[in-house]
């Protein structure tokens, strides 16, 4: 069956520091990998997706996300976070084969400090 | 880009009483739509899968005579919440694909719903 799994429910970092966010899948192929992110009490925004190429993927405000196939991994990367950068963050994996819809990891919270 | 309109967004109802959840595509035509539900500090759930012009598809444990959901157009999609408990209180998010449903597009989703049953 497939699964994502977030390893980091919660990470703090300061402001201009760089940040990984960590992602793992289990899928018998590649799947499409997504991040997703999320404000309180807001819907998800796409960061970046995943198909197939280039295995490292630049996405919307500065973020980027390198996958591995031999780890079986999908970490979302940032060199200097801001402070709005704040929010809950989703991997979400899709299969090729099915309708579409999306499986996601538990989400991480990331704290950014001043 | 791609909207997704989702009303309301937050809604507060008695406990027996039943509440309608719009999710619309705005500027493109949606076959696809997906309703998921999201616990406080959980990860999104998927409820169902809503087609166009025919009936919804449900995931395991959901129950469609609870979580009705209605896609008559190709740009609405409705969820209702018969008889609505405290244990339902949860946000509801959809979400569609723009263009041509194609997956790889990653689904545009709605701002969500705040549902509290009191």
């Amino acid at each position: 069956a497939q699964s994502v799994t977030q390893p980091d429910i919660h990470i703090t970092v300061s402001e201009g520091a760089s940040l990984e966010l960590r992602c793992n899948y289990s899928y018998g192929a590649t799947p499409y990998l997504f991040w997703y992110v999320q404000s309180p009490g807001q819907g998800l925004q796409l960061l970046l997706k995943y198909f197939s190429g280039d295995t490292l993927v630049q996405g919307i405000k500065g973020f980027e996300a390198e996958f591995k196939r031999s780890q079986s991994s999908f970490n979302l990367r940032k060199p200097s976070v801001h402070w709005s950068d704040a929010a809950e963050y989703f991997c979400a994996v899709g299969a090729p084969s099915n309708t579409g819809k999306l499986i996601f990891g538990q989400g991480t919270t990331l704290q950014v400090k001043p | 880009g791609a909207v997704v309109s989702q009303h309301p967004s937050r809604v507060i109802c008695k406990s027996g009483t039943s509440v309608k959840i719009e999710c619309r595509s705005l500027d493109f035509q949606a076959t696809t739509m997906f309703w998921y539900r999201q616990f406080p500090k959980q990860s999104l759930m998927l409820m169902a899968t809503s087609n166009e012009g025919s009936k919804a598809t449900y995931e395991q444990g959901v129950e469609k005579d609870k979580f009705l959901i209605n896609h008559a157009s190709l740009t609405l999609s409705t969820l209702t919440v018969t008889s609505a408990h405290p244990e339902d209180s949860s946000f509801y998010i959809c979400s569609a694909s723009a263009g041509t449903g194609n997956r790889k597009d990653g689904y545009t989703f709605g701002s969500g719903t705040r549902l509290t049953v009191v």
